[in-house]
């Protein structure tokens, strides 16, 4: 079982609809949780990170986490078009640099198709 | 600021030819990583750098290497390429992992 799972869809939505896109993770251990927006034939760009549990706002964007529950949601509100993409999901468990214990990556999800249908 | 840059973009190798797949970032990050990107398998880890002179393997380091001489370059070498390597390889680097990566534009490794 991958430690941050994700549907890969496709998700399509009518624009101007609220979008929910949710990750689950096995990792306890997990902190840092990020969003990343991939366009096709495009390196994935970073749109949000969060520490342990809460909210986060930016623009049309919120991403949530329940540590309780291991679920990572990321809400975009009216969205476009150019909202189109794929979503992945990823997680870390520490934040500070290596120190011998082994720094490894970021954990992604595999990601899911959002589809904004004009 | 051109960030992280990867070189080729494209390339068709034949099975067995080794190759480097160039990545630069100009951003004094000091940790950078490999990763590939396969249909239904998402992104992998392959090699990751904390710093130059310290390189350790990620989830699927078989039939690659790395080297870490400065802070800005991070090549990841293909010995001996096999048609399973065939995949999109992205290079990131981050100042603290907590911020997140930055990514390069990718490249497209065909092997035949």
């Amino acid at each position: 079982q991958k430690e941050v799972e994700q549907d890969p869809g496709p998700l399509s939505v009518p624009e101007g609809a609220i979008v929910s896109l949710n990750c689950t993770y096995s990792n306890s251990a997990f902190q840092y949780f990020m969003w990343y927006r991939q366009y096709s034939r495009k390196g994935p760009e970073l749109l949000m990170y969060t520490y342990s549990s809460g909210n986060k706002e930016d623009g049309r964007f919120t991403a949530q986490v329940d540590k309780s529950s291991k679920y990572i949601s990321l809400f975009i509100r009216d969205s476009q078009p150019s909202d189109s993409a794929t979503y992945l999901c990823a997680s870390h468990s520490a934040g500070r640099m290596y120190s011998g214990g082994g720094a490894d990556g970021l954990t992604f999800g595999k990601g899911t198709h959002l589809i904004i249908q004009p | 600021n051109a960030g992280v840059t990867q070189t080729p973009k494209f390339q068709v190798l034949k099975t067995g030819q080794s190759m480097t797949l160039q990545c630069a970032q100009d951003m004094n990050h000091e940790y950078m990583s490999w990763y590939r990107q396969d249909p239904g398998m998402g992104l992998r880890l392959i090699h990751y750098s904390v710093g130059a002179g310290i390189t350790d393997q990620g989830e699927v380091p078989n039939g690659y290497n790395v080297s870490r001489s400065t802070t800005e370059d991070f090549p990841l070498r293909l010995l001996s390429a096999a048609p399973s390597q065939t995949s999109v390889y992205f290079c990131a680097s981050s100042y603290q992992l907590l911020y997140g990566y930055t990514f390069g534009s990718g490249t497209r490794l065909t092997v035949v």
